[in-house]
């Protein structure tokens, strides 16, 4: 069972443009939700993250909207740049949990095009 | 300091063989995760460390993986008996904390170790 889904799986953006990546999710005890950038042959990075009593949160170029009633959440990357061309991950956990362990969709890889 | 380390960066091994992988936290951070990412896949939970107990193991997928973690720092995922099925790239991850101020709880993740199972 595949607790949280991402889509698209591939994104092509030209630069200047705006990127959108989608997660749902199904566990209702989520409650920590980060997105990961990852470049290759590096390991994930924190990129922002958001809590449920939020419905958006914004960090320079980079939103999270968050839908709870609708268990959804996405990235949007405004004035998308070539070096934002990268893997995107998103994730959850449960903090009730008490290891916040994440749980993390199969990835978006985003090309930006010069 | 410097960021979460692992080594070695690359392993190739023959189906069978056992293998060590190393994980070196952020100094301080007293949560540790080990993550198993796969071609096109996602990244898969495999164990957490408080401390030098773990108390979720959850993850690991058979008998044969076991990880520990010695002063609250270093810690080894060991994987027996190799199958090509193993073969992913192992991430290690560290945190200040588990719990508590969302902050306390970012994980920061080490580079990897590309594991190839012949």
């Amino acid at each position: 069972q595949q607790q949280v889904k991402q889509s698209p799986q591939s994104l092509i953006v030209q630069k200047g443009g705006i990127s959108i990546i989608n997660c749902a999710y199904e566990n209702t005890a989520f409650d920590y939700f980060p997105w990961y950038q990852q470049f290759p042959g590096k390991g994930p990075a924190l990129l922002i993250a958001i809590r449920p009593d939020v419905s958006e949160k914004k960090e320079g170029r980079f939103t999270i909207s968050f839908n709870k009633s609708a268990k959804q959440f996405s990235l949007h990357i405004m004035d998308s740049q070539p070096g934002d061309s990268a893997t995107y991950f998103c994730a959850a956990s449960n903090s009730g949990g008490s290891n916040y362990k994440l749980t993390f969709g199969k990835g978006t890889l985003l090309t930006v095009n010069p | 300091g410097a960021g979460v380390s692992q080594s070695p960066s690359n392993k190739v091994t023959e189906k069978g063989k056992d293998v060590e992988l190393r994980c070196d936290p952020i100094s301080g951070h007293t949560a540790l995760y080990w993550y198993r990412q796969s071609l096109g896949q996602g990244l898969e939970f495999l164990i957490y460390f408080q401390g030098n107990s773990a108390p979720d193991k959850s993850g690991l997928p058979s008998d044969r993986f076991s990880a520990e973690r010695t002063g609250g720092s270093v810690s080894t995922l060991t994987i027996q008996r190799t199958q090509q099925e193993d073969s992913a790239v192992y991430l290690c991850a560290s945190s200040l904390l588990a719990g508590g101020p969302i902050s306390y709880n970012e994980q920061f993740f080490g580079p990897g170790t590309r594991l190839t199972v012949l």
